[in-house]
C-alpha cells in the first residue's frame, strides 16, 4: 500500500517541550515537505529536502527542526522556541511538478 | 504580497447550481498550477495539474482552466459530497522546489 504516513494523527505538547512528527514514504520520491496550515491561511513552508542529507528552510523554519537520514523519512520537530504551535501539520512528497500529502498531524499545546 | 490569491473565501451553492473558482497568481515563470480537495481534518487531494495557458483538464463534475494570469475550477451541477475546500498553488521556474499555496475557497453544496 504506497503512500505517505503521517504519525501520530493528534498531539498535544505542553509548554516548553519538543515534539517530534513523524512522517514516512514509500513513494521512492527524493523530495519531502513539511507544511503548517492554519484556519483561513493557506499552507505555510516550514522545511523541505531534496535529496538525503540535505534540506532547506521554507518560510516559516522559526521553532522548528528537521533531519533527513533516509530516503523515506522526514521528521520534523517542534520545539519549545516555536511560540504558536498550534496548527495542522501537513508532510509531501514531490516527484517532478506534483506533491502528494499526507494526512496530517493537528499539534495542540495544552 | 500574496503569491497566490484565491476567490471566493467562500461558497454556497444548492445542488445542481454551477459555479467557478478563481486563483490568480502575481509572478511570471510559471511552470505548474495545481488544483487539490481537501476534506476537513484531512490532507490534501491531488486533482489536477496545469502547465500552459489554454490547457484545459476535466474530471467528473470539475474541470480547470487555465490563462496567463489565473486559473478557474468550474463545478457542473455540483453535488453535497463536492462540498470541500479546493487549495489552488503553483510552482515558478525560478525556484522549483517550493510550492506556493492560496488560502483556499470552501465550498458547501446543500442538497
Amino acid at each position: 500500500d504506497g503512500g505517505i504516513t503521517q504519525s501520530p494523527k493528534y498531539l498535544f505538547r505542553k509548554e516548553g517541550q519538543n515534539v517530534t512528527l513523524s512522517c514516512e514514504q514509500n513513494l521512492n520520491h527524493d523530495a519531502m515537505y513539511w507544511y503548517r496550515q492554519d484556519p483561513g491561511q493557506g499552507l505555510r513552508l516550514i522545511y523541505y529536502s531534496q535529496i538525503v542529507n540535505d534540506f532547506q528552510k521554507g518560510d516559516i523554519a522559526e521553532g522548528y527542526s528537521v533531519s533527513r537520514e533516509k530516503k523515506e523519512s522526514f521528521p520534523l520537530t517542534v520545539t519549545s522556541a516555536q511560540k504558536n504551535p498550534t496548527a495542522f501539520y501537513l508532510c509531501a512528497t514531490g516527484e517532478g511538478t506534483e506533491a502528494f500529502f499526507g494526512q496530517g498531524t493537528r499539534l495542540t499545546v495544552v | 504580497e500574496d503569491q497566490v490569491t484565491q476567490s471566493p473565501e467562500a461558497l454556497r451553492l444548492q445542488e445542481g447550481e454551477s459555479s467557478s473558482l478563481n486563483c490568480s497568481y502575481t509572478v511570471s515563470g510559471l511552470r505548474g498550477l495545481f488544483w487539490y480537495r481537501q476534506d476537513p481534518g484531512k490532507g490534501p487531494e491531488f486533482l489536477f495539474t496545469l502547465y500552459s495557458a489554454g490547457e484545459e483538464k476535466e474530471k467528473e463534475r470539475l474541470k480547470a482552466t487555465l490563462t496567463k494570469k489565473e486559473s478557474f475550477l468550474h463545478i457542473t451541477a455540483p453535488k453535497p459530497e463536492d462540498s470541500a475546500t479546493y487549495l489552488c498553488a503553483v510552482q515558478y521556474n525560478v525556484d522549483f522546489n517550493k510550492f506556493y499555496f492560496g488560502s483556499g475557497t470552501k465550498l458547501n453544496v446543500k442538497p
